[in-house]
């Protein structure tokens, strides 16, 4: 079965600096690769996603992922934090070909200090 | 458009009693998900409908749970003698179709049983 980690389930962040969210997945195969972002009593919105062709995926907000075979990641980075960037964010994978459910990391949490 | 709709926003019953909850998809959308957030067990996938069938069920975590689509667009998912280890929040996503295509969720459900 598909796994997701996601080091660090809180992470603090000054404004205008560097968010790096890190996202690593266990798959025999490379799998379809997502990251969500849920504001307070929302739904969760799509960033950006990897599914095939260029590896590094550009996405809302500013917000950029690079998918590493070798290493099994797909972290979240973006330059320089917002205070709006303060949300949860979610990675998640989907197994090709037939596999449409997702499967979540445990989140993690960013607050952006001003 | 109109993105996923989900009602009631918050629904709180009591230890015993049945609950539905209902998911509009976006219009045209013919794959549709539910997925359960909760502190302890995080983002889990519960079912897939594909039209008005649903080929894989396999996040359903007791015989409690069942859902069902019809028409191809609303789905409702029904929990019968609610347990409190069943509040969380329901979310419900839908999509085209392929595996590739971006899920779009709704506000959610958040359930509370007493």
């Amino acid at each position: 079965a598909q796994s997701v980690t996601q080091l660090g389930s809180h992470v603090s962040v000054s404004e205008g600096a560097l968010v790096l969210l890190r996202c690593n997945y266990s798959s025999s195969v490379p799998p379809y690769l997502f990251w969500y972002v849920q504001y307070p009593n929302q739904g969760l919105q799509l960033l950006l996603k990897y599914t095939t062709g260029a590896t590094l995926v550009k996405g809302i907000n500013g917000f950029e992922a690079e998918f590493k075979k070798s290493e099994t990641s797909f972290h979240l980075t973006k330059p320089s934090a917002h205070m709006s960037d303060a949300a949860e964010y979610f990675c998640a994978v989907s197994d090709p070909p037939t596999g449409n459910k997702l499967t979540f990391g445990g989140g993690t949490r960013v607050l952006v200090k001003p | 458009g109109a993105g996923v709709s989900q009602s009631p926003s918050n629904k709180v019953t009591e230890k015993g009693k049945d609950v539905e909850l209902r998911c509009d998809p976006i219009s045209g959308h013919t794959a549709l998900y539910w997925y359960r957030q909760s502190l302890g067990q995080g983002l889990e996938f519960l079912i897939y409908f594909q039209g008005n069938s649903a080929p894989d069920k396999s996040g359903l975590p007791s015989d409690r749970f069942s859902a069902e689509r019809t028409g191809g667009s609303v789905s409702t998912l029904t929990i019968q003698r609610t347990q409190q280890e069943d509040s969380a929040v329901y979310l419900c996503a839908s999509s085209q179709g392929w595996v590739t295509d971006t899920q779009y969720f709704g506000p959610g459900t958040r359930l509370t049983v007493l």
